[in-house]
């Protein structure tokens, strides 16, 4: 069975601080990696993907890979009260297999 | 680019009938369509993965007689809810891949959901 871990929160953090979303995964053959944002009530939309070790940024974000320890995670940076969602990892290892999602709370 | 429509977006019925939901990839041609669903509070659950023209492939315990998954052509998909009941209330939601994508067609394009309630 293929595993996508994260910890279902939630986190909590306060405005312009740094959040960190973790997720582990099983499947070693595992060749891309998703972050999704997802709203209440609404489905998710993508915001990050990376498929090489190492961090990758756009904007706010940033994943970082490490293949060898099977770990992806999310920075987000000077985080805004609008960031407040749950945020889905998912991993491509043939097919996508998504994680329970972390909900993130941002305060004011 | 890459949008994706769900049909109706909520749709409240009675128990027994039969509810269809409509999935399109509206600027794109989807290789694959998907069908989640997620109960409150709940992480997604695929339930079935869809080819245009090939029966669909369902996930371990999903009814596929229940669910009727019908892949008729590049940008439609289309899940009927047969003999609904209250306990199939739930957010189905599909997806699609396309070659086109930003990460070269391993990403899902999500459509908004349809919120299913049977009473």
């Amino acid at each position: 069975q293929k595993e996508v871990e994260q910890n279902s929160g939630p986190l909590s953090v306060p405005e312009g601080a740094i959040a960190s979303l973790n997720c582990t995964y099983s499947d070693r053959g595992s060749q891309s990696f998703f972050w999704y944002r997802q709203y209440s009530g609404k489905s998710p939309e993508l915001i990050m993907f990376i498929y090489s070790n190492g961090d990758k940024e756009d904007g706010r974000f940033t994943a970082q890979l490490n293949k060898a320890s099977q770990y992806v995670s999310l920075l987000i940076r000077d985080s805004q009260p609008s960031d407040s969602a749950t945020y889905l990892c998912a991993v491509n290892g043939g097919d996508m297999r998504f994680g329970a999602g972390t909900r993130l709370t941002v305060k004011p | 680019g890459a949008v994706v429509s769900q049909h109706p977006s909520w749709v409240i019925c009675k128990s027994g009938t039969s509810v269809k939901i409509e999935c399109r990839s509206l600027d794109f041609q989807a290789t694959t369509m998907f069908w989640y669903r997620q109960f409150p509070k709940q992480s997604l659950m695929l339930m079935a993965t869809s080819n245009e023209g090939s029966k669909a492939t369902y996930e371990q315990g999903v009814e596929k007689d229940k669910f009727l998954i019908n892949h008729a052509s590049l940008t439609l998909s289309t899940l009927t809810v047969t003999s609904a009941h209250p306990e199939d209330s739930s957010f189905y939601i599909c997806s699609a891949t396309t070659s086109n994508g930003r990460a070269g067609g391993n990403e899902q394009f999500f459509g908004p959901g349809t919120r299913l309630t049977v009473l």
